[in-house]
């Protein structure tokens, strides 16, 4: 079982791109959700996505956007980059019935320059 | 809504001494909760959890946590720290069981271990 896995691990961006992260949950699991976690932060929820469809939202701005696909794999999508978008960005992988933990990737470090 | 504290940003321990991550939480119905330690340049790995039955769980690597309603705390320890245990500690509340598997995570506590 290759658990989540998301790429790419490291990029460099510049203000005022745009930038695609993507995720493969966990083998099974079929919930996706988006966390940024700044430097010295705890992780804060963007979004949660559930058959193809987005479940429920964080306090992010619309720039923020997503997708998943019908083999539960899911992108992050980040419009109009500013520098405050220089985060970590992990995906985590769970089951939507019950209270299952949820498994994090190795997440992606984006730099906005 | 749920939110998390964590009492300690940062947390020295000698090597074989005792480890305690203090977390408390707010919620409104009754919460589950998690440790989650996150190693240099890694993503998150969950210690342990509470959802229901017993208060005292037990983890991964010798970790335990005690969850204790009427102080709204889920403590984490270890009795004998070792190097291996320098990582940052992230204390997790999922309390919206209608909404699925959102968590709230508290600051972070990094622990450093002295050897």
């Amino acid at each position: 079982d290759a658990g989540v896995t998301q790429s790419p691990t490291h990029l460099i961006k510049t203000r005022g791109q745009q930038v695609t992260l993507r995720c493969s949950p966990k083998s099974g699991h079929d919930t996706v959700s988006w966390y940024q976690q700044a430097l010295g932060q705890g992780p804060q929820f963007i979004f949660q996505y559930y058959e193809e469809e987005e479940r429920q939202r964080g306090n992010f701005p619309d720039r923020f956007s997503g997708h998943q696909f019908p083999n539960y794999s899911s992108e992050l999508n980040v419009n109009a980059l500013l520098l405050g978008d220089s985060a970590l960005y992990l995906c985590a992988s769970s089951f939507v019935r019950g209270v299952s933990e949820a498994f994090f990737g190795q997440g992606t470090r984006l730099t906005v320059v | 809504a749920q939110s998390v504290t964590q009492l300690g940003s940062h947390v020295s321990v000698s090597e074989g001494a005792l480890v305690l991550l203090r977390c408390n939480y707010s919620s409104s119905v009754p919460p589950y909760l998690f440790w989650y330690v996150q190693y240099p340049n890694q993503g998150l790995q969950l210690l342990l959890k509470y959802t229901t039955g017993a208060t005292l769980v037990k983890g991964i690597n010798g970790f335990e946590a005690e969850f204790k309603k009427s102080e709204t705390s889920f403590h984490l320890t270890k009795p004998s720290a070792h190097m291996s245990d320098a990582a940052e500690y992230f204390c997790a509340v999922f309390a919206d069981k209608a909404a699925g598997n959102k968590l709230t995570f508290g600051g972070g506590t990094r622990v450093l271990v002295k050897p």
